[in-house]
């Protein structure tokens, strides 16, 4: 069965204090790996796509990288606004699925002063 | 440009009428999709659509979800006698295609819908 698995479930962090978030999937096939934010109440905002291992790309204080196995999201020196639900999915090469995507269920970061 | 839209923004209903959900994708867009994100779990697929393909029904939880798409643009999404189980926050996107090099795809705002 195919799976995505966010970690921490939620992440607290003091201004300034660097970190990164995990996701890893358990799928056959995968055609790329999304990363969302998400404010509260409102939709995903697309960040990144990672189509093979080795890739990274970056985003300001945020830079995404993909393994065979996981991906990371790392967090340099995060302020208050970044604070926000980051959520990870994937897109399987699976005949009539081809575009939808699982979503693991999210890190809930909280960015204190 | 304008992103993808969705309305009402909030619907709360009774038990056992029906509802419609509207979502206007990105224009050029001709891939849609929805999705359903109750409290505390994850986005969970329900339908999308790719040009004038058939769409993909896989995600539709019961036979009492439907959707439609007009002209490959506005996408209506309809829930029949609802459920208290049907409440939950409801996610269009849309992305240039759903096959070849996998496009991201933008989400619309959501409609939060309750059923009493």
């Amino acid at each position: 069965e195919d799976q995505v698995t966010q970690s921490p479930e939620a992440l607290r962090l003091q201004e300034g204090e660097s970190s990164s978030l995990n996701c890893s999937y358990t799928v056959s096939g995968l055609r790329g790996l999304f990363w969302y934010r998400q404010d509260p109440g409102k939709g995903p905002e697309f960040l990144f796509t990672l189509y093979s291992a080795g890739e990274e790309k970056e985003k300001e204080r945020l830079k995404a990288t993909l393994t065979k196995k996981e991906s990371f999201l790392h967090i340099t020196a995060p302020k208050p606004e970044d604070s926000a639900t980051y959520l990870c999915a994937v897109q399987i090469d699976r005949g009539s699925t081809l575009g939808r995507l699982y979503f693991g269920r999210g890190t809930q970061l909280t960015v204190w002063p | 440009g304008a992103g993808v839209s969705q309305s009402p923004s909030n619907k709360v209903t009774e038990k056992g009428k029906d509802v419609e959900l509207r979502c206007d994708p990105i224009s050029g867009h001709t891939a849609l999709y929805w999705y359903r994100q109750s409290l505390g779990q994850g986005l969970e697929f329900l339908i999308y659509f790719q040009g004038n393909s058939a769409p993909d029904k896989s995600g539709l939880p019961s036979d009492r979800f439907s959707a439609e798409r007009t002209g490959g643009s506005v996408s209506t999404l309809t829930i029949q006698r609802t459920q208290q189980e049907d409440s939950a926050v409801y996610l269009c996107a849309s992305s240039l295609r759903a096959g070849g090099t996998p496009y991201e795809q933008y989400f619309g705002p959501g409609t939060r819908l309750t059923v009493t």
